[in-house]
């Protein structure tokens, strides 16, 4: 089956440590996303990468860090500097200006 | 202004009932239309895709966009409970790959 996996679906993290989503896609698309969604507030664009060794900052990158070493893999990291991390985090794909698609979320906790 | 303003609801109908769902939006560029239905603690899933103007019906679902407004609109016909999600509207302008502008969400809830 063709689709997006992101893991882990629950994730703690305590304060000051750096923690890292995974998000793998085997759908052949060249973009990849990162979205926050947190109550009352829509997603927000953390990072975005249209092709391989590239990506782009989004509307909310601060305390996030990006990496895109394969075309299937585009994990996000969620550093010690950013203080409200607690959120629902969502990946996504697309290809070209078709429908995006996504993963099935990390929910994020600090402990 | 936001680039996507979207009522978050809630909206409770009986089941049965026609739903409507909006969205407006301030960037003309905008091209591509989706809505999203998301239940609680999963990642949203597509429900139609447009481009431009003009009208899709799948199934239950209509979507209508109307670039000259700025609005775009899903319809469900005879809603059911298992409708009741919360329903994104997103869209991107034609320039390949770029990311996708939500509203914040309807939350809809069908009663039986």
């Amino acid at each position: 089956d063709g689709g997006i996996t992101q893991s882990p679906k629950y994730l703690f993290r305590k304060e000051g440590q750096n923690v890292t989503l995974s998000c793998e896609q085997n759908l052949n698309h060249d973009a990849m996303y990162w979205y926050r969604q947190d109550p009352g507030q829509g997603l927000r664009l953390i990072y975005y990468s249209q092709i391989v060794n590239d990506f782009q900052k989004g509307d909310i990158a601060e305390g996030y860090s990006v990496s895109r070493e394969k075309k299937e893999s585009f994990p996000l990291t969620v550093t010690s500097a950013q203080k409200n991390p607690t959120a629902f985090y969502l990946c996504a794909s697309r290809a070209g200006d078709t429908e995006a698609f996504f993963g099935q979320g990390t929910r994020l906790t600090v402990v | 202004q936001k680039e996507v303003e979207q009522d978050p609801g809630p909206l409770s109908v009986p089941e049965g009932a026609i739903v409507s769902l909006n969205c407006t939006y301030s960037n003309s560029a905008f091209q591509y239309f989706m809505w999203y239905r998301q239940y609680s603690r999963k990642g949203p899933e597509l429900l139609m895709y447009t481009y431009s103007s003009g009208n899709k019906e799948d199934g239950r679902f209509t979507a209508q966009v109307d670039k000259s407004s700025k609005y775009i609109s899903l319809f469900i016909r005879d809603s059911q409970p298992s409708d009741s999600a919360t329903y994104l509207c997103a869209m991107s302008a034609y320039s390949g790959n770029t990311p996708l502008v939500f509203g914040k969400g309807t939350r809809l809830s069908v009663i039986a």
